[in-house]
């Protein structure tokens, strides 16, 4: 069974950091192309980052420079560094495993970000 | 960047009637679609890709359509438990999504 688990968030000033992991477990991280995908409360889904199987990265344009994202193989786990965290950056954010890199197929439940003063 | 348009942004509407949600992209996307159900506290889920195909375990009741710039989700008989957010996805350069719509019960 596909399943795949966020911890990491937490509450942080504007100009902070935080690491958030994906634990997967069913399938192996590094064969697929896996994503996170934001949603600020009340508000819709936003796409943030994409990590291809070869380890080519893609971002947004509002995380561009701030946030990477990253896996270790041997953790079958998906990791997103944020920094220089603003506070439009405070949402739930989920980890995705990508079908054919097109469309998000099984998501994590989800770990909550707040930034704020 | 490609611009998702979803309507109406709430459908109130009974169990066993039929639910018709739009989606317009701000240019052509192929086939190149997706459909999302959420319900509260709870990651989205995939219910049709590449326009029409269902996802793994989803009921025949969910129906995709379209082609460019226009996509139809259809729900042929509401169950109870269909009510809920609903949003549509295309992943030309990026991926997007619509704003949503919420099938609520009349």
């Amino acid at each position: 069974e596909v399943q795949l688990v966020e911890s990491g968030g937490d509450l942080v000033q504007p100009g902070g950091s935080l690491r958030l992991s994906c634990a997967a477990s069913g399938f192996r991280v590094s064969g697929n192309y896996m994503s996170w995908v934001r949603q600020a409360p009340g508000k819709g889904l936003e796409w943030v980052s994409l990590l291809y199987s070869d380890e080519t990265t893609s971002y947004a344009p509002s995380v561009k420079g701030r946030f990477t994202i990253s896996r270790d193989n041997s953790e079958n786990t998906l990791y997103l560094q944020l920094n220089s965290l603003r506070v439009e950056d405070t949402a739930v954010y989920y980890c995705a495993r990508m079908l054919g890199g097109d469309y998000f197929d099984s998501w994590g439940q989800g770990t909550l970000v707040t930034v704020s003063s | 960047e490609i611009v998702l348009t979803q309507s109406p942004a709430t459908l109130s509407l009974s169990p066993g009637e039929r639910a018709t949600l739009s989606c317009r992209a701000s240019q052509s996307i192929g086939r190149y679609l997706a459909w999302y159900q959420q319900k509260p506290g709870q990651a989205p889920r995939l219910l049709i890709y590449d326009a029409s195909n269902r996802a793994t375990g989803i009921p025949a009741r969910f129906s995709g359509s379209g082609s460019g710039t226009d996509f139809t989700l259809t729900v042929s008989s509401l169950e109870p438990e269909d009510f809920a957010l609903y949003y549509c996805q295309q992943r030309t350069n990026w991926p997007t999504f619509g704003q949503g719509t919420r099938l609520e019960i009349k």
